[in-house]
């Protein structure tokens, strides 16, 4: 299995405050992405990084910042967490060299519901 | 636009009873297409990459294979342990490194 970790694994919160969803791998990959899963909408991308502090949107990046200050991790915030953020939150990571190339290893997710 | 098409969007058979799932796609360039298994309440496990049309990929009870349009995951006599939930994507060989995924098909194997 790829070394991929997600914290906390579980979380709720209140409307209004922020929270901070980390992930962390041990494959030293380029590519680290951020995507929602709610029932009827699949996985959807929220932010991804191509690199130490080079990252971009998703097609659902509103209320949600990255930073990725090292290579192993890559953190999600959401600045003020409303009811619709309640879903569950994937890591993914890949590289564009290998035998692997382009493949996305996932995390076990984070599923955060906002009261 | 890439897109992905996976059908049925859920199935269910009977222990033994071999079929196949149906991932449809427009891709302008194909760089790969991936298969996915996911378990209620984890994340998406890897199963295959197909990088080319005729490319086939097996593992235990699952084949994947690959045309220009569509790529299928035969699953022969399947067992209660197959029953999961089964994504595809694709990544085009356009700019973007972002990989478009279908809404999967739930499957769901009876003793």
């Amino acid at each position: 299995d790829a070394g991929i970790t997600q914290s906390p694994r579980h979380k709720v919160t209140e409307t209004g405050t922020p929270v901070t969803l980390r992930c962390h791998q041990t494959e030293n990959h380029r590519y680290m992405y951020w995507y929602r899963q709610d029932p009827g909408h699949g996985l959807r991308l929220i932010h991804y990084s191509y690199g130490v502090k080079d990252t971009d949107k998703g097609e659902v990046s509103d209320g949600y910042s990255v930073s990725r200050s090292k290579t192993e991790d890559f953190l999600l915030t959401l600045e003020s967490a409303t009811s619709s953020q309640t879903s569950v939150y994937f890591c993914a990571i890949s590289d564009t060299s290998g035998a692997t190339t382009d493949t996305q290893y996932f995390g076990p997710g984070t599923r955060l519901t906002v009261l | 636009e890439d897109q992905v098409t996976q059908s049925p969007e859920a199935l269910r058979l009977q222990e033994g009873e071999s079929s196949s799932l149906n991932c449809s796609y427009t891709v302008s360039g194909l760089r790969g297409l991936f298969w996915y298994r996911q378990d209620p309440g984890k994340g998406p496990e890897f199963l295959f990459t197909l990088y080319s049309a005729g490319e086939e990929k097996e593992k235990e009870r699952l084949k994947a294979t690959l045309t220009k349009k569509e790529s299928f995951l035969h699953i022969t006599a399947p067992k209660p342990e197959d029953s999961a939930t089964y994504l595809c994507a694709l990544r085009g060989s356009g700019g973007s490194y972002i990989p478009t995924f279908g809404r999967g098909t739930s499957l769901i194997v009876h003793p």
